[in-house]
């Protein structure tokens, strides 16, 4: 597709469910993020791929979240457990050699 | 600390007005800084970049001072639709590739 394209757009789940999250880039990016966004709130980096190499996880805030970017395209972003407080809007973005970087619509999760 | 600091906002300015939005980094060893605009409930998506000469797209302009370490936004004769929040985007070497993003500052443009 011609930009970032996220699944699904709005997702309810129970606390203490397992979700995925899926991204998928703009073609021919090489890098790709994870953002995360409660409401009122600013971004929050949570990880960043880039390429072959390892993936900067410095953002994650704790080991119930995960990601993986298969074959250098799609990404997935999994919260196992989920918490009430991890109810927000997971923003993906990709870049082209880390020039501008373009955001999807993101993935509204909510936690009840 | 933050890595980067940007007027609290809100603010509330009349159509024509001229505002002026300010951003500040730590990291000097920043390389490219941009302006993002967020609509309510919408993803964020590039106003323009910031080159250090400084540059204009109609009724935007961007400054950088690289030795304050300082970023601005100006928005002459402002109009309704100008109402979003902007967001202050800096990326650089010790950032690995990441962008930081600014808190944000929220403009409504009032009729």
């Amino acid at each position: 597709g011609a930009g970032v394209s996220q699944s699904p757009s709005n997702k309810v789940t129970e606390k203490g469910k397992d979700v995925e999250l899926r991204c998928d880039p703009i073609s021919g990016h090489t890098a790709l993020y994870w953002y995360r966004q409660s409401l009122g709130q600013g971004l929050e980096f949570l990880i960043y791929f880039q390429g072959n190499s390892a993936p900067d996880k410095s953002g994650l805030p704790s080991d119930r979240f995960s990601a993986e970017r298969t074959g250098g395209s799609v990404s997935t972003l999994t919260i196992q457990r989920t918490q009430q407080e991890d109810s927000a809007v997971y923003l993906c973005a990709s870049s082209l050699q880390g020039n501008t970087i373009y955001f999807g619509e993101g993935s509204w999760l909510t936690v009840v | 600390r933050k890595e980067v600091e940007q007027d609290p906002g809100p603010f509330n300015v009349p159509e024509g007005a001229t505002v002026a939005f300010n951003c500040t980094y730590s990291n000097s060893a920043s390389q490219s800084f941009f302006w993002y605009r967020q609509d309510c409930r919408k993803e964020p998506k590039l106003l323009m970049s910031v080159y250090s000469s400084g540059n204009e797209d109609g009724r935007f302009t961007a400054q950088l001072n690289r030795a304050s370490q300082y970023i601005s936004l100006l928005i002459r004769d402002s109009k309704l639709s100008d109402s979003a929040t902007y967001l202050c985007v800096v990326r650089g070497i010790n950032y690995g590739q990441n962008f930081v993003f600014g808190p944000g500052t929220r403009l409504s443009v009032l009729p």
